[in-house]
């Protein structure tokens, strides 16, 4: 199976500031199909991203994804006190699904 | 508006089995393919199967974790999916999120999670 290594595991910035997110595959991901997923505490997942670069449904202008390969990376070009969350990777170009482990993005 | 609500989870003893549901509403049921997810307490996100359309013929396939445990079927005149857990352990004890899978996008809609707890 494909493994997803994001990084950092934490990372603290402070609203308006840029964040960047990586994601990092074992092996190519097929057709570029990596989701980028925001999740609150309590909350299910939120598709933000996906195959790669394509903003989902009501995903805010300020959160962009690039990446092809094996490497990925989400931006939040300024960040807004509701973008401090958890961002989970996800690649489903291969049948055997598998996420990243997460990175927190807290406020600093 | 597309809603997936779980059912089914609480508490159960090691070894014993569980059946979740998922109830689909506002989409064409029978030409989508769903997932099932779970995670476990202060833990990531955990992929455990999914089950296409019957048009593509109703294929599953399942992470090796949980393969041979856990079976996800469907009843397309229900608009229903459900994921069978046998010979449950404890760390099986998760919430579980049953999901709309999209080829192109994903997991796009999501339930809202239906926890599961296996202990004595």
């Amino acid at each position: 199976e494909i493994v997803l290594t994001q990084s950092p595991g934490t990372l603290s910035l402070s609203p308006g500031e840029r964040g960047t997110l990586s994601c990092r595959a074992s092996q190519t991901v097929t057709s570029s199909l990596l989701a980028w997923y925001q999740q609150k505490p309590g909350q299910a997942p939120r598709l933000l991203i996906y195959a790669a670069s394509n903003r989902a449904a009501g995903t805010p202008v300020r959160f962009s994804g690039s990446g092809s390969g094996t490497d990925f990376t989400l931006t939040i070009s300024r960040l807004e006190p509701e973008d401090f969350a958890v961002y989970y990777c996800h690649q489903y170009g291969d049948s055997r699904y598998t996420f990243g482990q997460g990175t927190k993005l807290e406020i600093k | 508006e597309v809603r997936l609500v779980e059912s089914g989870g609480g508490l159960v003893q090691p070894g014993r089995s569980l059946r979740l549901s998922c109830e689909v509403t506002g989409l064409i049921f029978e030409n989508n393919a769903l997932s099932w997810v779970r995670q476990a307490p202060g833990k990531g996100l955990e992929w455990l199967g999914f089950i296409g359309s019957v048009r593509f013929g109703g294929t599953t396939d399942y992470a090796a974790s949980v393969k041979g445990r856990f079976t996800v079927s469907r009843d397309d005149s229900k608009s229903v999916a459900y994921l069978q857990m046998n010979s449950l352990k404890a760390e099986d004890t998760a919430v579980y999120f049953c999901t709309r899978l999209d080829g192109y996008l994903g997991f796009d809609y999501w339930g809202q999670g239906i926890r599961v707890t296996v202990s004595s």
